[in-house]
């Protein structure tokens, strides 16, 4: 079946360092791919997407490149702020499965000033 | 704006209720979907509907069902609550599989306390 493993976390990191959160995936076919967010006592928002191989999806200074290779879509940003303190969701919606997300179990990320 | 509205923000019941969760979306979405989140277990399908009247099973069905008499609007019941089911519950929507457009749309969820 399908499933998304990201990095465990929490992640503590200082303000204007720089993010990655992995993830890797298992599905039948080309997934789409996509971060989504939750901030704290929020429902979880879409964050970036990529649908096809190669492709980079990008939103608010985050980056993540689908490599299909490596079956992995990790996530990025190059200076973080005590803003983005969240839960960061990988997941994938595979074709011909009636638009079902597999989610992985979620990074917490904390910012300190 | 779009939205997604779960009725509830908090809810505390006591074991054996019945407990309906109420989900409206304003997209005209077709598929809607409920999610429990757990700490550790990141997010679990419990049930979700590609159509009016239309269901399916998720991941973790085990004592729920669902109703979807309108096209907004997506309902989670619990039979008989039990402690186990204390968590926090996301409603979502979503354009059909195919679109281009599979990006989920959540409420804020009700967390929902199980004494």
């Amino acid at each position: 079946g399908n499933s998304v493993t990201q990095m465990e976390g929490p992640v503590t990191l200082s303000e204007e360092a720089f993010l990655t959160i992995n993830c890797t995936y298992t599905a039948t076919g080309y997934p789409s791919l996509f971060w989504y967010v939750q901030y704290p006592g929020e429902g979880l928002q879409l964050l970036l997407k990529a649908t096809k191989a190669d492709d980079k999806g990008s939103n608010k200074g985050f980056e993540a490149t689908y490599r299909k290779e490596t079956t992995s879509f990790h996530l990025e940003k190059g200076s973080v702020q005590v803003s983005d303190s969240a839960v960061y969701f990988c997941a994938l919606s595979a074709r011909g499965n009636a638009g079902k997300s597999t989610f992985g179990d979620g990074t917490t990320l904390t910012v300190k000033p | 704006d779009v939205k997604v509205t779960q009725s509830s923000r908090y809810l505390v019941k006591r074991t054996g209720e019945k407990v309906f969760l109420e989900c409206v979306q304003d997209m005209d979405h077709e598929n809607m979907f409920w999610y429990r989140q757990d700490p550790g277990l990141g997010l679990r399908l419990i049930y979700f509907s590609y159509d009016v009247k239309m269901k399916e099973k998720g991941d973790i069905p085990e004592g729920y069902s669902v109703s979807r008499e309108k096209k907004e609007r997506f309902s989670l019941i619990l039979e008989s609550a039990s402690t186990n089911q204390t968590s926090m519950y996301l409603c979502a929507s979503s354009f059909p599989a195919g679109t281009g457009n599979e990006k989920l749309f959540f409420g804020s969820g009700t967390q929902l306390s199980v004494l």
